[in-house]
């Protein structure tokens, strides 16, 4: 069974720190891992990965996926309130089309 | 605005009710999605539509009965649902194995 795991669960910073939020997984088919961020309603896409050592960049945000190790870590510099939500990243396999959510994290940034 | 919408956006129902969920993508995409957003879950996988024709669905209880008309258009029919089945249910659609995009979800209570 395909397992996405996340930590930490929850982490309260305050504006202007940098935070790593880690994604480990085991997905049969390994295609690519995708991150998220959800606020109230539905996930809205950030990265998808799918080359090891490659680090994709989105202003603050930045990741970069360890397919040796199975995992794949969200890097977010000089944070801001409206970073506030619950990163999510899934397993994306291949052969069955399908995603693998892990648990989130849930990141405060307190002003 | 992700291209994907979903109604109604709030639904309350009884026990004994019949119901239904829609979901229209506007991507061009030839895949669709049902997911289950539970409280302090991770998201849940319910069904994958590929060219119409259902590829996953994950043990679902029967109570849900998905129906995909055409590549646009989805559907999850509801009846006999239990109070556990409140939650967030999305929808989401990609073109290929990868990136999906969400809707932005239905909040189904279920007294």
């Amino acid at each position: 069974e395909d397992k996405v795991v996340q930590s930490p669960l929850s982490l309260v910073v305050h504006e202007g720190d940098t935070v790593t939020l880690n994604c480990s997984y085991e997905v049969t088919n390994f295609r690519s891992l995708l991150w998220y961020k959800q606020e109230k309603k539905a996930p809205t896409f950030l990265f998808m990965l799918t080359s090891s050592g490659i680090e994709k960049k989105s202003g603050r945000l930045s990741s970069i996926l360890d397919k040796k190790e199975l995992f794949s870590i969200l890097n977010i510099t000089a944070t801001q309130t409206g970073d506030s939500a619950i990163y999510l990243c899934a397993g994306v396999s291949g052969s069955a089309r399908q995603l693998t959510f892990g648990s989130g994290t849930q990141l405060t940034v307190l002003p | 605005e992700t291209g994907v919408t979903q109604t109604p956006r709030h639904l309350v129902m009884g026990m004994t009710n019949k119901k239904s969920l829609k979901c229209e993508q506007h991507l061009g995409h030839n895949a669709m999605y049902w997911y289950k957003q539970s409280a302090k879950k991770p998201l849940e996988l319910m069904f994958v539509y590929n060219f119409k024709e259902q590829t996953e669905n994950n043990s679902v209880p029967s109570r849900f009965s998905p129906e995909c008309p055409n590549s646009s258009h989805l559907f999850l029919h509801l009846h006999t649902l239990q109070p556990e089945d409140s939650a967030l249910y999305l929808c989401a659609s990609s073109q290929d194995w990868d990136e999906q995009f969400f809707g932005p979800g239905t909040r189904l209570t279920v007294l």
